[in-house]
């Protein structure tokens, strides 16, 4: 089975700090991840995905992720924080070659940029 | 533009009362997914289909239903059974591939109430 630890509920930054959000993740095999914003009463926003290649990924926004195969980890990143990030991160996972079975999430960590 | 179209917005559900929440797409993808979102506990998939008249159960389909007569549209109904349906609904899709690389494509959610 699929899972998706996110072991920070909420995460807190000073505006121009960097900032890192954790993810953790079970699947057997390979794994595709996923990292998705989330901003009050709106739909997930894709930011950026791992599926092959380079560990550390860039997408949208500025941010960055760095796939870790031997700590299963995907931690997203960005050097420096803006208010304008705050918002609801999630992380997600598929396995290798597992066709359109759904994404499998995590629970979301909370950001808060402060000024 | 292509995207997901979530409808209502809000909605407002009376007990005993079966209601219709809408998703329908133009992205052309083949597979559609329905989640629950409730504070704290991430996302939860209620129910997906992979191709036209057929559809799987999630994690938590007790309650709902769903049908895809047409590739465009996967309507979710929530039925009298569903004892506490307050939440907000997901729809989601991506393409069908057999790697499953491709993120999904999030609507913009419908926050349904019961009063």
């Amino acid at each position: 089975a699929q899972s998706v630890a996110q072991p920070e509920d909420q995460v807190n930054v000073a505006e121009g700090n960097p900032l890192t959000v954790k993810c953790t993740y079970s699947v057997s095999g390979n794994p595709y991840l996923f990292w998705y914003v989330q901003y009050p009463n709106r739909g997930l926003q894709f930011l950026l995905k791992y599926i092959t290649g380079d560990n550390l990924v860039k997408g949208s926004y500025g941010f960055e992720a760095e796939f870790n195969k031997s700590q299963t980890s995907f931690h997203l990143k960005k050097p420096s924080a803006l208010v304008s990030d705050s918002a609801l991160y999630f992380c997600a996972v598929r396995a290798l070659n597992s066709g359109n079975t759904p994404l499998v999430f995590g629970k979301g960590t909370r950001l808060s940029v402060i000024a | 533009d292509g995207g997901i179209t979530q409808s209502p917005k809000y909605l407002f559900r009376k007990e005993g009362q079966n209601v219709t929440l809408s998703c329908e797409q133009n992205l052309n993808h083949d597979a559609m997914y329905w989640y629950r979102q409730d504070p704290g506990q991430g996302l939860r998939l209620i129910y997906y289909s992979q191709i036209v008249n057929d559809f799987q159960k999630g994690d938590i389909a007790e309650g709902y239903s769903v049908s895809r007569e047409k590739k465009e549209s996967f309507p979710l109904t929530v039925t009298s059974a569903q004892k506490n349906p307050t939440a907000f609904y997901l729809c989601a899709s991506t393409p069908l591939t057999g790697a499953g690389d491709y993120g999904d494509t999030f609507g913009s959610g419908t926050r349904l109430t019961v009063v």
